[in-house]
């Protein structure tokens, strides 16, 4: 039974281009939220994805965006990138029904030069 | 707004010393809480969890929190830490249906 994967596992991008980022949630799990850490820092909730409609957002720009696809898994997308936007993009699924409970995926971890 | 602090940044520790990290969150009401562990090059792993009943709640690899409603603290305890619990350390409370993490508590356990 395959865990939570991401792709790709690490991106280097330059200031102002846009970065696409992939998830695969968990078999079985239907929620996906995303998640970024910062060095040094917890990971910080960017947005939350169930039935293919964005449920909750946290402090983020809308220069994050993303996608829920039918099969579950999720894409999050980073416009107009900052240098503050280097960090590790976690990816955590969870059953809707038991949202209590995120499974989380090994990251990509962006770097803007 | 609902958060968590960690005080302790870093911790350094060596082989059989007990463990306790410290966990404390804002919020007055009915919580979740959660301690997950990050190995060095690895994901975030679920270590326990606490969400009613008995406040002293046992996970894996022979952790320990408990619960202090009091105190609004969720310690994470060891008695005899192990090298490979070499880790950073991150307490977290469920905020609606996501998790709000505290900064991370780095743990070096030397033999």
């Amino acid at each position: 039974d395959a865990g939570v994967t991401q792709s790709p596992t690490h991106l280097i991008k330059t200031r102002g281009q846009q970065v696409t980022l992939r998830c695969s949630p968990k078999s079985g799990h239907d929620t996906v939220s995303w998640y970024q850490q910062a060095l040094g820092q917890g990971p910080q909730f960017i947005f939350q994805y169930y039935e293919e409609e964005e449920r909750q957002r946290g402090n983020f720009p809308d220069r994050f965006s993303g996608h829920q696809f039918p099969n579950y898994s999720s894409e999050l997308n980073v416009n107009a990138l900052l240098l503050g936007d280097s960090a590790l993009y976690l990816c955590a699924s969870s059953p809707f029904v038991a949202l209590q409970t995120q499974y989380f995926g090994p990251g990509t971890r962006l770097l803007v030069l | 707004a609902q958060s968590v602090s960690q005080h302790n940044h870093h911790v350094i520790l060596s082989e059989a010393a007990s463990l306790e990290l410290g966990c404390n969150y804002s919020y007055g009401g009915t919580v979740n809480l959660f301690w997950y562990v990050q190995y060095p090059g690895q994901h975030l792993q679920l270590l326990l969890k606490y969400f009613s009943g008995d406040p002293l709640v046992k996970g894996i690899k022979g952790f320990e929190a408990e619960f202090i409603k009091s105190k609004f603290s969720f310690n994470l305890r060891k008695p005899s830490v192990q090298w490979s619990d070499t880790a950073e350390y991150f307490c977290a409370v469920r905020n609606t249906d996501k998790l709000i993490f505290g900064t991370g508590t780095r743990l070096q356990v030397f033999p």
